[in-house]
Order: C-alpha cells, then sequence, then structure tokens
C-alpha cells in the first residue's frame, strides 16, 4: 500500500542553519504531496503542497518540490528561525484519507 | 471563521470505561475525518464522512470504536470499553470540497491516555 517515509529526529539547529528534512513517498500513481506542522500545544496546519510531478509549494520561506522520479518531496528552509521548532508531518493524499510519515521534530536554538 | 474544534482537550480514563471524543468541524464543511496519532507512530486514518454518512471506515482499528455524525454537523467517536493500547491522540479534520486538491484543517487534537 501507499507509505511516507521521512527522516527520524530531532533535529537541532541553531537559528540561521539550513534545513532539510527528507520525504520519500511510495505510492501507485502521482498523488498530491503535502508538509504539515504541528506548533507547540496547536494542532496541524498546512504548511505547503504540491499536486503533480516538478510542482514546487512554498510558504514561510520553506520549499519542497515533487520529485517524481526520486519519489522525494523533501523539506529545505534557507534560515530557520527559533519560531520554527515544531513538529513537521509529510503525507500523501491516498483517496481521500492523507497518509503521513512519522514526523520529525525540529528544535532551533538562538 | 472559527476552526476546527476538538473536545476535550485531555482525557485520562481507566483501561474498560468509556470515552466520547467530540469533533465540531469547520462551518459548510461537508467532509470529516478522524485521524490517530499513537505514541511515536504515525498520524493513522480512522474513518471519513461526507455529511452524516460514513464514506471510508476502513482505518477504524476494532469494533470497540464508533463514530457518529448524526446531522451531517459535529461528529462523536466514542470508546467502549477503552484499552491500554487506545491512548494517543485523536485528531479529527474536515474538508469543503475534496477536489480541491484534499486540503484539510486539523482541529488541536484530544489526548487520550488509558490507565
Amino acid at each position: 500500500g501507499d507509505s511516507v517515509t521521512q527522516m527520524e529526529g530531532p533535529v537541532t539547529l541553531s537559528e540561521e542553519a539550513f534545513l532539510t528534512i527528507n520525504c520519500t513517498y511510495t505510492a501507485t500513481g502521482y498523488p498530491s504531496l503535502f508538509w504539515y506542522v504541528q506548533y507547540p500545544g496547536e494542532g496541524l496546519q498546512l504548511l505547503l503542497k504540491a499536486t503533480k510531478a516538478d510542482d514546487k509549494g512554498s510558504n514561510k520561506g520553506f520549499e519542497a518540490t515533487y520529485r517524481k522520479e526520486t519519489t522525494s518531496f523533501h523539506l529545505e528552509k534557507g534560515s530557520v528561525q527559533v519560531s520554527d521548532s515544531a513538529v513537521y508531518f509529510c503525507a500523501l493524499l491516498g483517496g481521500t484519507a492523507l497518509i503521513f510519515g512519522k514526523g520529525t521534530t525540529l528544535s532551533v536554538s538562538s | 471563521e472559527a476552526g476546527v474544534t476538538q473536545f476535550p482537550s485531555h482525557s485520562v480514563i481507566e483501561k474498560g470505561q468509556t470515552v466520547t471524543l467530540r469533533c465540531d468541524p469547520i462551518s459548510g464543511h461537508d467532509n470529516l475525518y478522524w485521524y490517530r496519532r499513537v505514541m511515536g507512530k504515525e498520524i493513522k486514518f480512522l474513518l471519513h464522512f461526507v455529511k452524516e454518512s460514513k464514506q471510508d471506515e476502513s482505518g477504524m482499528p476494532n469494533n470497540r470504536f464508533l463514530a457518529e455524525r448524526t446531522g451531517g454537523t459535529y461528529s462523536t467517536l466514542k470508546v467502549q470499553p477503552a484499552e491500554l493500547e487506545d491512548s494517543g491522540v485523536y485528531f479529527c479534520a474536515s474538508s469543503q470540497d475534496e477536489a480541491r486538491g484534499g486540503e484539510q484543517f486539523f482541529g488541536p487534537g484530544t489526548r487520550l491516555t488509558v490507565l
């Protein structure tokens, strides 16, 4: 069945460091891909999405490109801030249900 | 516009007891979803309502779980009797239109602890 694999955390960075969180997927066809973020004490929020190959989703300085050849959707940010500390989930849309990775905890220190 | 709300935010119960979780979707959203994250694992789909009808309940773990959405507005998820492995965070999400790339809006979750 469809699945999502993302890098294990926690990821600890200093402010202004470059961030990459790897995400790969297994799916039949070409599903829509998402990154969700959960800030402390809050619900999941959609961070960005891409609906077809080579699409780039971007939001709040984060980017991810839908790579069909490598079945990947890696999340990147050029300069992280303390306020980016959160749990990040990669997901694909399998039918109507989202299929999530295990989540990656990011901790950014000043 | 109010987001998806869930009640309670936390629940601690004894094994064998019953717990009912509630979800209020965004007004006008016909699609309502329940998901669960067990400690350290993926967030997993439980079921999907379209209005008051269960569209897909393939993720429901067993018959101790009962979801309802009377009138197509809020939804409840009852666990009876609760077992230790039911502990986790239960998320509800809603969406207006499945055709719009599947964007689902999530609530803050209910953290359930079964002792």
